[in-house]
C-alpha cells in the first residue's frame, strides 16, 4: 500500500513568486496536513483539511493556504514567497479526525527561496 | 499556549547504553502522545503512540514510553542502544477536545538527536 506521497520533490522559487505543493494521502484516508519544517524551528502545524473543508490552521499568514480536492489530495499554495519560506513542508493523512488515529507523514517537499 | 518540550537537544551514547529522551507537554486536557522518529535521509516514521489504557507503551525496535499524567511526561527508553538508533527523535502531543474530537494538529517537540556510537 502507497504511503503519503508529495510532489515536488525540490523547488527553488524567486522571492515574490508563489509555489505550489502536491500530496496524494494513503487510500481511504479522508484527512490532510501541512506541517512546516524548517531549520531551528522545528515541526509547525500550518492546516488540516478533511472532506474538502479547512477545519483548522496554525498560526501562519494568508498567504500560506491550500485545499482538498474530491479525491481527498490537497495542495498547498503560498503566495509571495519569503526568504523565510525556506523549509521542508510535510503532508500527512489519517482516518478523519486523528483523535484515536495516527498520521502518517510523506517524505516532505523541499522549498528554497532565493 | 501548548508547548512540548525536549529536554536534550543531542545525545551521544555508546552502543548498548541504555536511552532515556524525556518528554513534557503543557496542556490540561486529554492529550494523545507520540514519538515519531526520522532517520537520516528519510521521511517521520511513528515509533509507538499513547491513546488510552496501561500508560506503558511499546512500540517498534524495542522502544517504549511511559505516560505520567502528574508529570505531563512521556519519556522515551530503550535499554540497549543499536548503531541503527542514529536519528532525530520527535515527541509530539496531540490534545483532545471535549467532544472527543481533535483540532487535528500535533505540537511537536524541537527534537532530540541520538547519536550512537559503534
Amino acid at each position: 500500500e502507497a504511503g503519503v506521497t508529495q510532489s515536488p520533490t525540490h523547488l527553488i522559487k524567486t522571492r515574490g513568486q508563489q509555489a505550489t505543493l502536491r500530496c496524494s494521502p494513503i487510500s481511504g484516508h479522508t484527512s490532510v496536513y501541512w506541517y512546516q519544517q524548517a531549520l531551528g524551528l522545528g515541526l509547525q502545524f500550518l492546516l488540516w483539511y478533511d472532506e474538502g473543508e479547512e477545519r483548522n490552521r496554525g498560526n501562519f499568514p494568508p498567504r500560506f493556504s491550500g485545499r482538498q480536492f474530491p479525491n481527498y489530495s490537497s495542495e498547498l499554495n503560498v503566495n509571495a514567497l519569503e526568504l523565510e519560506d525556506s523549509a521542508l513542508y510535510l503532508c500527512a493523512s489519517s482516518l478523519e479526525g486523528f483523535s484515536g488515529n495516527t498520521i502518517y507523514f510523506g517524505e516532505g517537499s523541499w522549498l528554497t527561496v532565493v | 499556549a501548548q508547548s512540548v518540550s525536549q529536554h536534550n537537544h543531542h545525545v551521544i551514547l555508546s552502543e548498548a547504553a541504555s536511552l532515556e529522551l524525556g518528554c513534557n507537554y503543557s496542556y490540561g486536557g486529554t492529550v494523545n502522545l507520540f514519538w515519531y522518529v526520522q532517520y537520516p535521509g528519510q521521511h517521520l516514521q511513528l515509533l509507538l503512540k499513547y491513546f488510552s489504557g496501561d500508560p506503558l507503551v511499546k512500540g517498534i525496535k524495542g522502544f517504549e514510553a511511559e505516560f505520567i499524567k502528574s508529570k505531563f511526561s512521556f519519556n522515551l527508553r530503550k535499554p540497549s542502544v543499536q548503531w541503527s538508533d542514529t536519528a532525530e527523535y520527535f515527541c509530539a502531543v496531540g490534545p483532545v477536545m471535549n467532544y472527543g474530537g481533535s483540532q487535528g494538529n500535533l505540537i511537536f517537540g524541537k527534537g532530540t538527536k541520538l547519536s550512537v556510537k559503534p
